[in-house]
């Protein structure tokens, strides 16, 4: 069946510094979703990519979909205490069909 | 807006012992989902329903029973307690599997 892929699963930052956690899906996807879950608390929805290529931006956070459409980067610049918590990617093979989800990469941000 | 509302948001069982985690969204949105949280294991899905009436296995589904009877709630059935059903539970929805899902706060059970 399909996996989805999380590297790193732990990153340690000092604040200020930049970020990056990857994707990889075993199969081509549909579409990857983005979710950050706080320490204690539940995933949050941050954003879907759809198209080969795609690049998104939120503030300090960028998103890319791969040309392939198997693999997927979040990139925050500048960390900030804010930004601790765990990412999760999920993926989807087809339109419609059921998301899996990536092991998550747990991001601690030193102040 | 509510959002998705779990109940409890802790529980513990002893082994054997049956109970129901109760989800309700407010949202009108048709698809609904039970994942399961465990360290270092992400994500897994349960059970989901893409509208009422209509549901289907996860990859995680033993020991777990679900029914859709209205678009509103989704209830989890633990049949009969075990524990590696040591696990937070997240009930999850959304207007379609295409779309973000919305995550209720969770319940954290304890399986002695």
């Amino acid at each position: 069946g399909q996996q989805v892929m999380q590297i790193p699963q732990y990153q340690h930052v000092q604040e200020g510094e930049d970020f990056t956690t990857y994707c990889n899906s075993s199969t081509t996807l549909s579409n990857i979703q983005w979710y950050k879950q706080r320490p204690g608390g539940h995933p949050v929805f941050l954003i879907q990519l759809v198209k080969s290529g795609e690049v998104k931006k939120q503030k300090r956070l960028t998103f890319q979909f791969g040309e392939a459409k198997k693999n997927s980067s979040l990139h925050i610049t500048a960390t900030q205490t804010t930004d601790v918590g765990t990412y999760f990617c999920a993926g989807a093979e087809t339109s419609g069909s059921r998301l899996t989800f990536g092991e998550g990469t747990q991001l601690t941000v030193n102040p | 807006n509510a959002g998705v509302t779990q109940t409890p948001k802790f529980q513990v069982l002893k082994t054997g012992q049956s109970m129901t985690l109760q989800c309700a969204q407010d949202m009108n949105h048709e698809y609904m989902s039970w994942y399961r949280q465990d360290p270092g294991m992400g994500l897994r899905l349960i059970h989901y329903s893409v509208g009422a009436g209509i549901t289907d296995q996860g990859e995680v589904p033993n020991g777990y029973n679900v029914s859709r009877s209205t678009t509103e709630d989704f209830p989890l059935r633990l049949l009969s307690a075990a524990p590696s059903q040591t696990s937070v539970y997240f009930c999850a929805s959304s207007y379609s599997a295409d779309y973000g899902y919305t995550f209720g706060s969770g319940t954290r059970l304890t399986v002695v």
